[in-house]
């Protein structure tokens, strides 16, 4: 089955700074990546997602590359801000028919000091 | 809210317990899962269930016991559990499963003494 494997487990940022968390995957079958944010006594929530005909996406200050290839794939956020600490989740699934199995890395608790 | 509902939020079971966990979903999803979140393995899938048939439940203990009645609910059934299967669980759902965004549950608070 898949396994997703995600570093660092902790980053620790200035304000303003970028922060990058880099996942790989081993099922070469998967093609679909979320990133999901998970703040204290909270539930976990989507904040992007890439499928593997997409090389890179951006939604503001937070953009996601994949290299299918090297299977990896990798969460920047630029500016960071403090409301930005959380734990971050790679995550790797396979798309199209009833497949259903959305393999989350171990996290990255992110910490960003004013 | 993300329109997935789990009860009860928090749960205090003895090793000879039975309890279930439930969770509900009134988004029009046809995938549903179980996760565990512990500090040692953050988001571990349990089961997943696909147009109310289970697909994966990764090699969980049989004292975990899942039900898919229908498309909009999902149920834990739990007996003789360990301490260590104290631990954060979560319910999602996703439109289909696979290639949508997960819709997470609050989560059941299980401590296990």
């Amino acid at each position: 089955g898949e396994n997703v494997e995600q570093h660092p487990s902790t980053l620790s940022v200035q304000e303003g700074d970028s922060a990058v968390i880099k996942c790989t995957y081993s099922d070469s079958a998967s093609n679909y990546f979320p990133w999901y944010k998970q703040e204290l006594g909270k539930r976990p929530q989507l904040i992007i997602d890439i499928r593997s005909n997409v090389g890179e996406k951006k939604d503001q200050r937070i953009a996601v590359t994949l290299n299918k290839t090297a299977k990896h794939f990798s969460l920047h956020i630029t500016e960071t801000q403090p409301e930005d600490s959380a734990v971050y989740f790679c995550a790797a699934s396979i798309y199209g028919g009833s497949q259903g199995n959305l393999i989350f890395g171990k996290g990255t608790k992110l910490s960003v000091k004013p | 809210e993300t329109g997935v509902t789990q009860t009860p939020r928090h749960l205090v079971m003895g090793m000879t317990n039975k309890k279930s966990l439930k969770c509900e979903q009134h988004l029009g999803h046809n995938a549903m899962y179980w996760y565990k979140q512990s500090a040692k393995k953050p988001l571990e899938l349990m089961f997943v269930y696909s147009l109310e048939e289970r697909v994966e439940n990764n090699s969980v203990p049989s004292r975990f016991s899942p039900e898919c009645p229908n498309s909009s609910h999902l149920f834990l059934h739990l007996h003789t559990l360990q301490p260590e299967d104290s631990a954060l669980y979560l319910c999602a759902s996703s439109l289909h499963g696979g290639d949508a965004e997960a819709f997470f549950g609050q989560g059941t608070r299980l401590t296990v003494v």
